[in-house]
C-alpha cells in the first residue's frame, strides 16, 4: 500500500524557470510534511518541512504547499538552476511514527 | 561536524551467503536508523534505534535480518542468508532526538549491494 505517491518519475525544466514537483498522500492522518534531495552517490539531505497546520512553507528559492484537502503537496523552485538537477523525495509522518516516502522524481535543469 | 560515515559504499556476493554493514552516526545523535531504498522506489525503513534500545523493526525481515547498536554509537546490520530481493542500498540515518516528527533525519551515503 503506497501512502506517499510522486506520479511523475522525471522532470525537465529549463534554467531559470520554475519546477514544480509533486506529491500525494493516502493517510489523512500524516501531519508533517519533507522534501528530501537525493545526489547520486549520497544520501538524501533534508531540504524543507511544512506542518499540517500550515498551508505554505517557504525558504529561499524553495516554497512548499500543503492542500490538506486534496491531500496533495508540492515544491516549487524558483528560478531553477543546474545544481538543483537531483532526485526529489517526499515523505511523510504522523506524530513521532517513521516516515513513509515516495519514489522520487528526477529533475533535470537545462541550460 | 562530521556526517553520518557507512562503510562498505559497495558490496557483492552470491545468494545465500552473509554481508554485514556498518554505520557511525553524529556524534550524541540519540537516534539511529538503518532504511532499505530498492531502484526506483523510496526509502524504506527497516529499524529505528533510540539510544541502544528498538523503537520500531516493524518492517525489518527478522528471518534473516538483524541489527544492533550495542553501545548506543555505532550500529550493524546483518542479512544471513541475502536473497536476490535484497539488492537495494541501505541507507543510515541518525537524528538528535528521534522522538518528534520534527527531529531532522542525517543520512549517509548508503551501502550499494547487489546479490547475485
Amino acid at each position: 500500500d503506497q501512502q506517499v505517491k510522486q506520479n511523475s518519475p522525471s522532470l525537465s525544466v529549463q534554467e531559470g524557470r520554475i519546477s514544480i514537483l509533486n506529491c500525494d498522500y493516502t493517510n489523512s492522518m500524516f501531519d508533517y510534511f519533507l522534501w528530501y534531495k537525493k545526489y547520486p552517490a549520497e544520501g538524501p539531505t533534508f531540504l524543507i518541512s511544512i506542518s499540517s497546520i500550515k498551508d505554505k512553507n517557504e525558504d529561499g528559492r524553495f516554497t512548499v504547499f500543503l492542500n490538506k484537502s486534496a491531500k496533495h503537496l508540492s515544491l516549487h523552485i524558483v528560478p531553477s538552476q543546474p545544481g538543483d538537477s537531483a532526485v526529489y523525495f517526499c515523505a511523510a509522518s504522523q506524530g513521532a511514527q517513521k516516515l513513509v516516502f515516495g519514489q522520487g522524481t528526477r529533475l533535470t535543469i537545462n541550460p | 561536524e562530521a556526517g553520518v560515515a557507512q562503510s562498505p559504499r559497495y558490496k557483492i556476493i552470491e545468494k545465500r551467503q552473509s554481508v554485514a554493514f556498518w554505520c557511525n552516526p553524529i556524534s550524541g545523535h540519540a537516534t539511529l536508523y538503518w532504511y532499505q531504498q530498492i531502484l526506483g522506489q523510496g526509502p524504506k525503513l527497516l529499524i529505528q534505534f533510540q539510544n541502544n534500545g528498538v523503537v520500531d523493526d516493524s518492517q525489518l525481515p527478522k528471518d534473516r535480518f538483524s541489527a544492533e547498536r550495542l553501545k548506543g554509537v555505532d550500529s550493524t546490520l546483518k542479512i544471513q542468508p541475502a536473497k536476490l530481493e535484497d539488492s537495494a542500498v541501505y541507507l543510515c540515518a541518525s537524528s538528535l532526538y528521534g522522538g518528534f516528527s520534527t527531529d531532522t533525519q542525517y543520512f549517509g551515503p548508503g551501502t550499494r549491494l547487489t546479490v547475485l
